[in-house]
């Protein structure tokens, strides 16, 4: 069982720079989110998606971009890489509903530079 | 809009001690309560819900909550801590018809043998 899969791990960017950050999972779950992680902020939602071809802001989508042609993939697109989007990225899905838990990856830490 | 706030920061507790980490919410509507742990360089991992029903809600590890409604509260509970209950704990709240996962700020546990 992969669940919730982040790719890469880790990376540096340098400002001005673009990059994916890819999310997929093999639940069939309907609902999928991106969440950036901040020492002592908690986690702020960018954006989330109920399906395929859905997508919707969040707390937080300046700077990001997001599309969802497939149930299994959620991508986030960074244009022009600032030092404020250095953070820990987090992916998430649930199959929806309210009272259903959310299945996270296991992130991904990238430094702008 | 819903919001969570856990008031410590940090928590430290003696090992086979009870633990409590704190939680209260706002929303407006009915809640659907969450909490989350994060251990280092992992992503979260859910421990236990309240949805409805009974206010004590049992989770994973041993590890139980409960729902004060009057408070606005959803306190972790442990009767007895381990060592390797150290970790970052995230309470999470979404409101009834919403579609967001709302987080706190996080509260690390440090427990001491």
């Amino acid at each position: 069982n992969a669940g919730v899969t982040q790719t890469p791990k880790f990376r540096i960017l340098k400002i001005g720079q673009s990059m994916t950050l890819q999310c997929a999972q093999d639940m069939n779950h309907n609902y999928m989110y991106w969440y950036r992680q901040d020492p002592g902020m908690g986690l702020k939602l960018i954006y989330y998606s109920v399906g395929a071809g859905i997508t919707d802001k969040g707390e937080v989508p300046n700077g990001y971009n997001v599309s969802r042609s497939t149930t299994e993939d959620f991508p986030l697109r960074l244009e022009l890489a600032a030092p404020s989007q250095t953070s820990v990225y987090f992916c998430a899905s649930n199959v929806g509903g309210l009272n259903t838990e959310a299945f996270f990856g296991q992130g991904t830490r990238l430094t702008v530079v | 809009a819903q919001s969570v706030a856990q008031p410590e920061d940090q928590v430290n507790v003696a090992e086979g001690n009870p633990l409590t980490v704190k939680c209260t919410y706002s929303v407006s509507g009915n809640p659907y309560l969450f909490w989350y742990v994060q251990y280092p360089n992992r992503g979260l991992q859910f421990l236990l819900k309240y949805i409805t029903g009974d206010n004590l809600v049992k989770g994973s590890y041993g590890f139980e909550a409960e729902f004060n409604k009057s408070q606005t509260s959803f306190h972790l509970k442990k009767p007895s801590a381990l060592v390797s209950d150290s970790a970052l704990y995230f309470c999470a709240v979404r409101e009834g018809g919403g579609n967001k996962l709302v987080f706190g700020a996080g509260t690390i546990l440090r427990v001491k043998s």
